[in-house]
């Protein structure tokens, strides 16, 4: 079944220490992305990839790593969570991220940091 | 920068009412796409607009693109419960990057 899997679904953490949110898809595509999202603001873009080992910021990425070293995983790296940081994280995958594709998401990852 | 502005946030209706949901943009896109997400869930497709003036349907749900192509419409005829949930339009901006709006959440009253 084709899909985005994230793991772990749900994360309750302490401020400053580090977390690895897991991303992968098993469609082959190019383009993936991380969303937070958070009441009232809908879904703000974090970091995206193009592709293997290309990534770029998208709107709100402090305090936020990303990785890209195979097409499949995308993982979100917080290196010293913050309460601020306390939302609902979206992966999202395209074939190649231009115009009139659709983005297939992952189930979310609820963090609450403390 | 650029935005989609998404109202309303929020829109009460009895099971049976119609139910409208606007986007706008600051700058014209390349095209535009709709998400629903239920609650508890992730955010879905439901269907893109390139053209326009562009006009879809999808059962009881109408998508418009205007004319100058900086906003567009989702309108739910005769809302049942499954119709529940926020729904998402999303701009391409000519750089190819999606551009969302905050969402309208869709409730039914009891």
């Amino acid at each position: 079944e084709a899909q985005v899997t994230q793991n772990p679904r749900y994360l309750i953490t302490v401020t400053g220490k580090k977390l690895t949110v897991t991303c992968s898809q098993n469609m082959n595509h190019e383009y993936m992305s991380w969303y937070r999202q958070d009441p009232g603001l809908g879904l703000r873009q974090i970091y995206y990839s193009m592709n293997v080992e290309v990534t770029d910021k998208g709107d709100v990425p402090e305090g936020y790593k990303v990785s890209r070293k195979e097409k499949r995983n995308f993982p979100l790296i917080l290196e010293s969570p913050s309460p601020n940081q306390t939302s609902l994280y979206f992966c999202a995958s395209s074939p190649t991220g231009r115009r009139g594709e659709t983005q297939y998401f992952g189930p979310g990852t609820r963090l609450l940091v403390l | 920068g650029q935005q989609v502005m998404q109202i309303p946030q929020y829109q009460h209706v009895q099971e049976g009412e119609d139910f409208t949901t606007y986007c706008n943009s600051s700058t014209t896109l390349s095209n535009i796409q709709w998400y629903k997400q239920r609650p508890g869930g992730h955010p879905v497709f439901l269907i893109q607009l390139v053209k326009s003036g562009e006009v879809k349907k999808q059962k009881r749900l109408t998508f418009q693109f205007g004319e100058a192509k900086k906003n567009s419409s989702l309108h739910i005829t005769a809302t049942q419960t499954t119709d529940v949930g926020t729904y998402f339009c999303a701009g391409r901006d000519s750089n190819y990057q999606l551009i969302w709006g905050a969402g309208t959440k869709l409730i039914i009253k009891p």
